[in-house]
């Protein structure tokens, strides 16, 4: 079956403990993306990666890193967490099909908490 | 200005209504139109896409685009308890994925 998993699915932490959000896919996509939904904001792209050890900044990267070493994994890392990084965080794995447009397939999600 | 307006709600309606969702985008190189269905606790899904201007058809779901407007609409008909979710209309440029802020719909049974 196709997924992507996403872990933990809630996270409470304080801020400035370094954490990680893992991301796998099985579905052997080169492009893989994530994502933070806010009320009202909708769904903004914090970074993303086209293939492995190619990664690039998308509209809200500032307090996350990322890395990609192998195709299906696409960790997000918070080093210091801030309180406005509470949020609903979604890593996607996408492909682009021709005349099919692109298409997202997203992770369960991850509820972050930053006390 | 922002790239892609889209109507929050809550939008509530009666089983059997006919649901209208609207989005409005200023990009003119926009390529490909989305709908994407997110339900409570769960990651979006991929309703419907189309790249023309026009209607496409999908059982009960009609995408309706119209570049000239800049302009995209989802219609639901014969509305179903089932179809309470967030929909979000998304645009392709480039392969780069941009969303809507989601419209949140409840269909009363």
């Amino acid at each position: 079956e196709a997924q992507v998993t996403q872990n933990p699915r809630y996270l409470i932490t304080v801020t400035g403990k370094k954490l990680t959000v893992t991301c796998s896919q099985n579905m052997n996509h080169e492009y893989m993306s994530w994502y933070r939904q806010d009320p009202g904001l909708g769904l903004r792209q914090i970074y993303y990666s086209m293939n492995v050890e190619v990664t690039d900044k998308g509209d809200v990267p500032e307090g996350y890193k990322v890395s990609r070493k192998e195709k299906r994994n696409f960790p997000l890392i918070l080093e210091s967490p801030s309180p406005n990084q509470t949020s609903l965080y979604f890593c996607a794995s996408i492909v682009q099909g021709v005349g099919t447009g692109t298409e997202a397939f997203f992770g369960q999600g991850t509820r972050l908490t930053v006390v | 200005q922002k790239e892609v307006e889209q109507d929050p709600g809550p939008l509530s309606v009666p089983e059997g209504a006919i649901v209208s969702l609207n989005c409005t985008y200023s990009n003119s190189a926009f390529q490909y139109f989305m709908w994407y269905r997110q339900y409570s606790r769960k990651g979006p899904e991929l309703l419907m896409y189309t790249y023309s201007s026009g209607n496409k058809e999908d059982g009960r779901f009609t995408a309706q685009v119209d570049k000239s407007s800049k302009y995209i609409s989802l219609f639901i008909r014969d509305s179903q308890p089932s179809d309470s979710a967030t929909y979000l209309c998304a645009f392709n440029q480039g392969g780069k994925l941009i969303f809507g802020q989601g419209t949140e719909l409840s269909v009363k049974p």
